[in-house]
């Protein structure tokens, strides 16, 4: 069982190119989260998932584009890398949404760097 | 402007003493505020979770503490040891479960 994995876990990349993360989660979670963290802040949520071929805008979307064609992986594109989209990004999966006592589970990381 | 604020931004702190970290939010209405504990280099992992009801949670040496009605909870870190370096973030769930994310306290255990 692994959990949440992310892949690549560095990138580095120049502005104007394009790039997918790929998040898997082998929990059978229906949920899943993309985020992003910069240093001084807290994690920003960018898009989300409720359930396989479901995506949802959060809180910081604009670049960012999302698939969920299977349960277990949710797709985070960037299609023209900016300097500002340098950040460390974090994929989270969850059974439900965080009521109760439920919890987001986090992948490892994927720290970006765009040039 | 951060529904969710933590203090100090940052401590150091001998191995074996207690420290306390802050959280407060203004995020209405609530649902349930957790703590998770992120190392260096890796995602965030969950500490305590607590609903409105619950005014205490502990898990191991970890003791989150909440005051609903002040919008105010701490994590009070006990005996400290040099593992205990890390960001603690405290997360805090409003409607439909979204969820706001402090900044974090960083941590540092001292030999």
């Amino acid at each position: 069982n692994a959990g949440v994995t992310q892949t690549p876990k560095f990138r580095v990349l120049k502005t104007g190119q394009s790039m997918t993360l790929l998040c898997a989660q082998d929990m059978n979670h229906e949920y899943m989260y993309w985020y992003r963290q910069d240093p001084g802040m807290g994690l920003r949520l960018i898009h989300y998932s409720v359930g396989e071929g479901t995506t949802a805008k959060g809180e910081v979307p604009d670049g960012y584009n999302v698939s969920r064609l299977k349960k277990q992986n949710f797709l985070l594109g960037l299609e023209s890398a900016a300097p500002s989209q340098t950040s460390v990004y974090f994929c989270a999966s969850s059974s439900a949404p965080g009521r109760g006592t439920d919890t987001q589970y986090f992948g490892p990381g994927t720290r970006l760097t765009v040039l | 402007k951060n529904q969710v604020e933590q203090s100090p931004q940052s401590l150091i702190i001998l191995e074996g003493k207690n420290c306390t970290l802050q959280c407060n939010y203004t995020v209405s209405p609530f649902s349930n505020l957790r703590w998770y504990k992120q190392d260096t280099g890796r995602g965030p992992v969950s500490l305590t979770i607590m609903t409105f009801s619950e005014n205490t949670k502990s898990n191991g040496r970890y003791t989150a503490t909440l005051d609903a009605d002040t919008k105010q909870s701490s994590l009070h870190i006990t005996a400290s040891q040099l593992s205990d370096s890390a960001s603690y973030i405290c997360v805090v769930s409003g409607s439909w479960g979204k969820l706001q994310f402090g900044a974090g306290t960083q941590v540092v255990v001292t030999p």
